[in-house]
C-alpha cells in the first residue's frame, strides 16, 4: 500500500537556526498537508496546500512558516528561525482528488528538537 | 466553534474485554469523522470514517463507531480487545470546504492487561 514518507526522523537543530522538513506523499494525491503536535498536546492543524498554493492556514502558521512543493514529489515545511516551542513532532499528510471526505494519509513524523 | 472533546485521557481495560471510546464534536453542520490510531513512533493511522449513510461504520482491526447526531457523538467500540491494541486513539473531525483540514480531540491512550 502506498505510503507518505517523512525525513528526518528526528532533527535536532539550535534555536534560531532554519530547519526543512521533507515529505513525499502518496504520488497521485492532490492535497497536502502539515500538522504538528507538541509533547503532551493534540494534534494541530498548521497548513493545508492544493494546486501549488496555501489553501488554508491556522494561526500557529505565521511568517516563520513556509511551504513548498520543489518538484512533482516532495512536500516541504520550512521554519526560518526556529523556537523553543517549535519543538513537537510533525506530521505530513496527503489525501486524493475529490471531496474532502477523502481521508488523510499520514506520515510517521518527524521529532523536531530545538535546543 | 469547531471542536472535538475526547473525555478520557487514559483506559484501561482487560485482554478479552470490551472497549467503548468517547467522542463528542461540535460542528456547524453535517461532518465528516474520523478515528485514527497512533502507536508508539508511528504515524496517524486510519481506522474508519463516517460520512453520510449507515450511522455504523465499520473499520479495520475489528474496531467500529456510531454516529449519533442527537448527542454529537462518535463512539468507538470493539467487543473484544487484544493486547496489541494498545495505543492512542484520536477521533477528528474534517471539515467539508477549503482545504478539508482535521480538528483533533485530545486523544485517549488505552492500555490493556494481561
Amino acid at each position: 500500500e502506498p505510503e507518505v514518507t517523512q525525513t528526518p526522523s528526528h532533527q535536532v537543530t539550535q534555536m534560531g537556526q532554519e530547519v526543512i522538513l521533507r515529505c513525499v506523499p502518496i504520488s497521485n494525491h492532490l492535497y497536502f498537508y502539515w500538522y504538528r503536535q507538541i509533547l503532551g498536546q493534540k494534534v494541530e492543524f498548521l497548513v493545508s496546500f492544493y494546486n501549488n498554493e496555501i489553501s488554508e492556514k491556522s494561526e500557529i502558521f505565521d511568517d516563520q512558516f513556509s511551504v513548498e512543493r520543489p518538484d512533482g514529489s516532495n512536500f516541504t515545511l520550512k521554519i526560518r528561525s526556529t523556537k523553543l516551542e517549535d519543538s513537537a513532532m510533525y506530521f505530513c499528510a496527503s489525501r486524493g482528488q475529490g471531496d474532502s471526505n477523502q481521508p488523510q494519509h499520514f506520515g510517521d513524523g518527524t521529532r523536531l528538537s530545538i535546543l | 466553534a469547531q471542536s472535538v472533546t475526547q473525555p478520557d485521557i487514559h483506559i484501561t481495560v482487560s485482554e478479552g474485554a470490551s472497549l467503548e471510546l468517547r467522542c463528542n464534536y461540535s460542528y456547524g453542520a453535517t461532518p465528516y469523522l474520523f478515528w485514527y490510531v497512533q502507536s508508539p513512533g508511528q504515524g496517524l493511522q486510519l481506522l474508519l470514517k463516517y460520512f453520510s449513510g449507515d450511522t455504523l461504520v465499520q473499520g479495520i482491526k475489528g474496531f467500529e463507531a456510531e454516529f449519533k447526531r442527537s448527542q454529537s457523538s462518535f463512539n468507538l467500540r470493539k467487543p473484544s480487545v487484544h493486547w496489541s491494541d494498545a495505543a492512542e486513539y484520536f477521533c477528528a473531525v474534517g471539515h467539508t470546504w477549503q482545504g478539508g483540514k482535521l480538528i483533533f480531540g485530545q486523544g485517549t491512550e488505552l492500555s490493556v492487561k494481561p
